[in-house]
């Protein structure tokens, strides 16, 4: 599985849209991006997932490059409840491991 | 996620004790998962089963055993506990889909301290 590049921490604004950058520049053709988030020491919650189209479900967008070799998460109006450490992982079908990596803390001020 | 469960919530034992963490979901899927996770690190994999008759190591399987009693339940245990156990363990569940998808769902968390 392609591993992935994070920033350790962003900042945003309670209602302003967070936008969480991911680096997988070595993503071969069979993989998809999944984007999981944990909220202090809870099970990490599934978020969404995307192979090259970008995806847009209840949650959240996920915007992927042309080449597949980026992508950003997108929550359009940040909550507080937001404030979590985001995942961002590439997986094929045929591996078993969802490689988490150390993630985003994503931090929503008031 | 409401549909995996995790027993005990919390445990404290003693190294040497034997411990089992149970693990049971709701959602009819067939793999299953245990992951732990230290203080602020990312998840690693301990064991995964893809059905009643699978059941493979992950990148950190010693000192630990699993045991998969149906597909609804998947127990893993630590034989002789030591303090570098002490830790965050989860369960998940998968399904994959005939599109090549696998989103893994994951339990509440067990927290365990070994002394």
């Amino acid at each position: 599985d392609a591993k992935t590049t994070q920033p350790p921490s962003m900042d945003c604004a309670e209602g302003r849209a967070a936008n969480l950058p991911c680096n997988h520049s070595t993503i071969s053709g069979n993989e998809y991006v999944y984007w999981y988030r944990q909220i202090h020491s809870q099970g990490p919650q599934y978020i969404i997932h995307g192979l090259k189209n970008n995806e847009t479900n209840e949650m959240a967008s996920l915007i992927i490059t042309e080449d597949r070799k980026s992508s950003t998460l997108i929550l359009p109006h940040a909550t507080l409840r937001d404030t979590a450490v985001y995942y961002c992982i590439v997986k094929g079908y045929n591996f078993n491991k969802f490689y988490f990596g150390s993630g985003t803390k994503l931090n929503v001020k008031p | 996620d409401a549909d995996v469960t995790q027993t005990p919530r919390n445990r404290i034992t003693k190294t040497g004790k034997r411990i089992m963490l149970e693990c049971s979901q709701t959602k009819g899927h067939d793999r299953m998962y245990w992951y732990r996770q230290d203080p602020g690190l990312g998840l690693q994999l301990i064991y995964y089963s893809f059905d009643v008759k699978d059941i493979n190591k992950g990148e950190i399987s010693d000192g630990y055993s699993v045991s998969r009693q149906a597909q609804a339940k998947f127990s893993l245990s630590l034989e002789s506990a030591i303090p570098n156990q002490t830790a965050l363990y989860f369960c998940a569940t998968s399904d994959p889909t005939g599109g090549g998808t696998d989103t893994q769902y994951f339990g509440p968390g067990t927290r365990l301290t070994v002394l």
